[in-house]
């Protein structure tokens, strides 16, 4: 089982609707969970961070966190073509030693 | 916006050639490391430090050295390239202490080629 888990995708939404992006963790001790935007051929750019149960919003993007369940989401809501990009969920090792383990990506397509 | 920066953008070398990749950051981040990432493909961590004389290997193993003699700079280097070697070479930092570890900003890249 991979440490950070995300479905792959392709995952297509129509424009204007809400884009659900899902992870599931493995290791149950950790503390920071991020989810960054990645276009194609550029580096990661951070969207949200979130560290406490439950959900933080910052503008159209969501980020939900239920650590007894071990997943973290991302909702982008009214999706616009430009939120097409592979989006990585990354989690804090439990060791303290500050290292993040990312998932593989989902890629979002957004369809005009 | 971070203000972290990656020489060059793009190599494309032969075959036995030493490289260095330079990484460095404004931002007075102690913490900083280096990614490795083919086309499609997942993050993986090849070196990190978390201050000034402080390096360590990352989960994917690598024939890269690393070195922190300063804050703000944190070069790679490639004693002999090899076409293996090929891939997207991604440097970031962050600030903060365990347990919260906070965000990690990367800068633009180095696209390595080699023949």
């Amino acid at each position: 089982q991979k440490e950070v888990e995300q479905n792959s995708g392709p995952l297509s939404v129509p424009e204007g609707a809400i884009a659900s992006l899902n992870c599931t963790y493995s290791d149950r001790g950790s503390q920071s969970f991020f989810w960054y935007r990645q276009y194609s051929g550029k580096s990661p750019e951070l969207i949200m961070f979130i560290y406490s149960n439950g959900d933080k919003e910052d503008g159209r993007f969501t980020a939900q966190l239920n650590k007894a369940s071990q997943y973290v989401s991302l909702l982008i809501r009214d999706s616009q073509p430009s939120d097409s990009a592979t989006y990585l969920c990354a989690v804090s090792s439990n060791f303290g030693n500050e290292k993040l383990t990312f998932g593989t990506g989902t890629r979002l397509t957004i369809i005009p | 916006e971070a203000d972290i920066y990656q020489t060059p953008r793009y190599l494309v070398i032969g075959t036995g050639k030493k490289i260095t990749l330079e990484c460095s950051q404004t931002m007075g981040h102690d913490k900083m490391y280096w990614y490795q990432q083919d086309p499609g493909m997942e993050l993986h961590l090849i070196h990190y430090s978390y201050g000034v004389n402080s390096t360590e290997k990352g989960d994917l193993s690598s024939e890269s050295t690393v070195s922190r003699i300063r804050t703000e700079h944190f070069p790679l280097t490639l004693e002999s390239a090899r076409p293996s070697h090929t891939s997207q070479y991604l440097c970031a930092s962050s600030e903060g202490s365990a347990p919260i570890v906070r965000s990690q900003y990367f800068g633009p890249g180095t696209r390595l080629t080699v023949l």
